[in-house]
């Protein structure tokens, strides 16, 4: 499967512990994002890495909330003394960017790492 | 900013019934619009989208969106649903921002 993968699928944690996921984006894709989910809602949008430059990051994303994309291929996502409200799915999704500098417009997501904080 | 709202949370139908989902966003400028879905079990993926041109947009699956500047809506729409269109349906905009805004989904049950 080439598509966008997640690590690990599921992780459950205690309140408090760092928790680190990990996101390998469609190789060719440039542009790499993170979105959170919850119950009843659609994603929202925490950041995106254009290469390995942060470009963006939603509000959302407390002090506790760190990504990286070292090297422009595969990024993490950590979140340091969870709380029980950082209960969701973390979805990655990738896209490349046309030349000329059109986008596609395309996400592709994995799967999902879904997080339960007790 | 951008907003997605979608009218229906959860929407049960029969097979073969019509099927149509709202979809209103609220932005001034230039959108691209997309329909998500997420089968059971699945990852999001792409249903169809709209940049410009021919309003009516034909996707995957038989599903087809019209997109009415004048009323902001990107309603999507499908003829005839089988069983296993039973999903979660997302609207998203992106706004020339590259990244996108979803809305809080509906969920088609599509009874046999």
């Amino acid at each position: 499967d080439t598509g966008v993968s997640q690590d690990p699928r599921h992780k459950i944690t205690k309140r408090g512990q760092n928790v680190t996921f990990r996101c390998d984006p469609i190789s060719e894709h440039n542009r790499l994002y993170w979105y959170r989910q919850t119950l009843g809602q659609g994603p929202e949008f925490l950041t995106y890495f254009q290469n390995e430059a942060q470009l963006e990051k939603s509000r959302l994303l407390s002090d506790r909330f760190s990504a990286e994309r070292p090297k422009g291929s595969f990024s993490t996502l950590e979140i340091q003394r969870t709380e029980q409200g950082d209960s969701a799915m973390y979805l990655c999704a990738s896209s490349s960017r046309r030349g000329g500098g059109s986008n596609t417009g395309e996400l592709f997501f994995g799967e999902g790492s879904r997080l339960t904080v007790l | 900013a951008q907003s997605v709202s979608q009218h229906n949370h959860h929407v049960i139908l029969s097979e073969a019934a019509s099927l149509e989902l709202g979809c209103n966003y609220s932005y001034g400028g230039t959108v691209n619009l997309f329909w998500y879905v997420q089968y059971p079990g699945q990852h999001l993926q792409l249903l169809l989208k709209y940049f410009s041109g021919d309003p009516l947009v034909k996707g995957i699956k038989g599903f087809e969106a019209e997109f009415i500047k004048s009323k902001f809506s990107f309603n999507l729409r499908k003829p005839s649903v089988q069983w296993s269109d039973t999903a979660e349906y997302f609207c998203a905009t992106e706004g020339g921002d590259y990244k996108l805004s979803f809305g809080a989904g509906t969920t088609v049950t599509v009874r046999a």
